[in-house]
């Protein structure tokens, strides 16, 4: 199988609160695990990516963790900003999908000032 | 500064006229992507290249064609616009070996009336 369940599809948070999005994945040869931030007008940009080698990897402060043996992985943005308000997308990918990127259904964030 | 630029960002068509999407990005990128993006449905694939002249089906090919004459540009084709293929189309190329990491353009909001 090839899909990736991503949730909730959206969630407001206050300013300063943690945002957590979930994804789930069933390919266990994926092996590469982006996440995608897009703005209104704008298109993706890859933000944060792991591999199924670590559980945890942060950057600023944006999250992912990672559980391999429960196929599931999330974001968690930290001290969440309203610039932070945008569509937030899991996706994988790996050799098995050959040169395809699975995309999760996307998460609309709007942090409140 | 590195770029992937879709040639239109809105177009308006009819049932039946024969559209198409240009991308051209300037990273020497060996692997380009065209994606439909609609609500609730993330970003689903409709063909990718992985070399010149090469070209591959994604998951949703029908209705649609490719076009790559040239490393840097990558075409879109609907040979026949249904109303169903109204969407917003983005194009995405990355490095060889590196299928995850898409450098996105900002897409190309179509509608078909």
């Amino acid at each position: 199988q090839q899909q990736v369940k991503q949730s909730p599809q959206s969630l407001i948070v206050q300013k300063g609160g943690i945002s957590i999005i979930n994804c789930a994945y069933e390919n266990t040869a994926f092996d590469y695990f982006p996440w995608y931030q897009q703005f209104p007008g704008k298109g993706p940009a890859l933000l944060i990516a792991i591999r199924p080698d670590v559980s945890e990897k942060k950057e600023g402060r944006f999250t992912i963790s990672f559980n391999k043996s429960a196929k599931q992985f999330s974001l968690h943005i930290m001290d969440s900003q309203p610039g932070d308000s945008a569509t937030y997308f899991c996706a994988a990918s790996g050799a098995t999908g050959g040169f395809k990127t699975i995309f999760g259904a996307g998460t609309r964030l709007f942090v409140k000032a | 500064d590195v770029k992937v630029t879709q040639s239109s960002r809105y177009l308006v068509k009819r049932t039946g006229e024969k559209v198409f999407l240009e991308c051209v990005q300037d990273m020497d990128h060996e692997n380009m992507f065209w994606y439909r993006q609609d609500p609730g449905l993330g970003l689903r694939l409709i063909y990718f290249s992985y070399d010149v002249k090469m070209k591959e089906k994604g998951d949703i090919p029908e209705g649609y064609s490719v076009s790559r004459e040239k490393k840097e540009r990558f075409s879109l084709i609907l040979e026949s616009a249904s109303t169903n293929q109204t969407s917003m189309y983005l194009c995405a190329s990355s490095r060889q070996g590196y299928t995850g990491e898409l450098f996105f353009g900002e897409g190309s909001r179509l509608t078909v009336l």
